[in-house]
């Protein structure tokens, strides 16, 4: 079973404030990504990362930030929220050597008023 | 470059009946596959897989094979359930180990 967790799962929050998506896995995973995804809609690549102080920015442009400065820990920070940035924000990773088929979070919906 | 296409949603379905949603790739060799499922208000889960051609990749009902001559990975169920009522998302994995993703496709199922 895989096991990668994202806090909060659910986040309303006013303009201008910065905020911080947390993600977590305990497989031991070198690759870690995040998507954006209005619900149920088609996925879109922000921030990759394959391994500590390694982060990579994705195909969609995002005003968002990512670290990686422990193998199991991947958040996304926002410095000031826009209702723009009102989506769902889902979290994975993937080893490689077993397949490379990414594992997800449950994902974090985000609304900005 | 690398692309996947499905077929639009969403499909509209009664429970027991057959269910097709179609999925062809553009890549160069031979990427392994994948059908992923997202169910409301969660994360994608993955639903079955095939590394080579001919493979046919099996899970929960559901299956999918790997078709080389026709750059093809269609997801078939023989009868499904009000409970198989999500999205489902087709993608390859390129040789950076990244998945490219379909757009998705709906599914409902109506009792």
């Amino acid at each position: 079973e895989a096991d990668i967790y994202q806090t909060p799962r659910y986040l309303v929050i006013g303009t201008g404030k910065k905020i911080t998506l947390e993600c977590s896995q305990t497989m031991g995973h070198d690759k870690m990504y995040w998507y954006q995804q209005d619900p149920g809609m088609e996925l879109h690549l922000i921030h990759y990362s394959y391994g500590v102080n390694s982060t990579e920015k994705g195909d969609l442009s995002s005003e968002s930030t990512v670290s990686r400065i422990r193998t199991e820990h991947f958040p996304l920070t926002l410095e000031s929220a826009r209702p723009s940035h009102t989506s769902q924000y889902l979290c994975a990773s993937s080893e490689p050597s077993t397949g490379g088929e990414q594992y997800f979070g449950p994902g974090t919906r985000l609304t900005v008023t | 470059g690398n692309s996947v296409t499905q077929m639009e949603g969403p499909v509209t379905l009664s429970e027991e009946a057959f269910l097709t949603i179609n999925c062809t790739y553009t890549a160069t060799g031979y990427p392994s596959l994948f059908w992923y499922v997202q169910y409301p208000g969660e994360g994608l889960q993955l639903l079955l897989k095939a590394t080579k051609a001919d493979d046919k990749g099996s899970n929960k009902g559901f299956e999918a094979t790997y078709r080389k001559e026709t750059t093809s990975f269609h997801l078939e169920k023989g009868s499904v359930q009000v409970s198989d009522s999500a999205v489902y998302f087709c993608a390859l994995r390129d040789s950076n180990y990244q998945l490219i993703w379909g757009a998705g496709t709906k599914l409902i199922i109506k009792p």
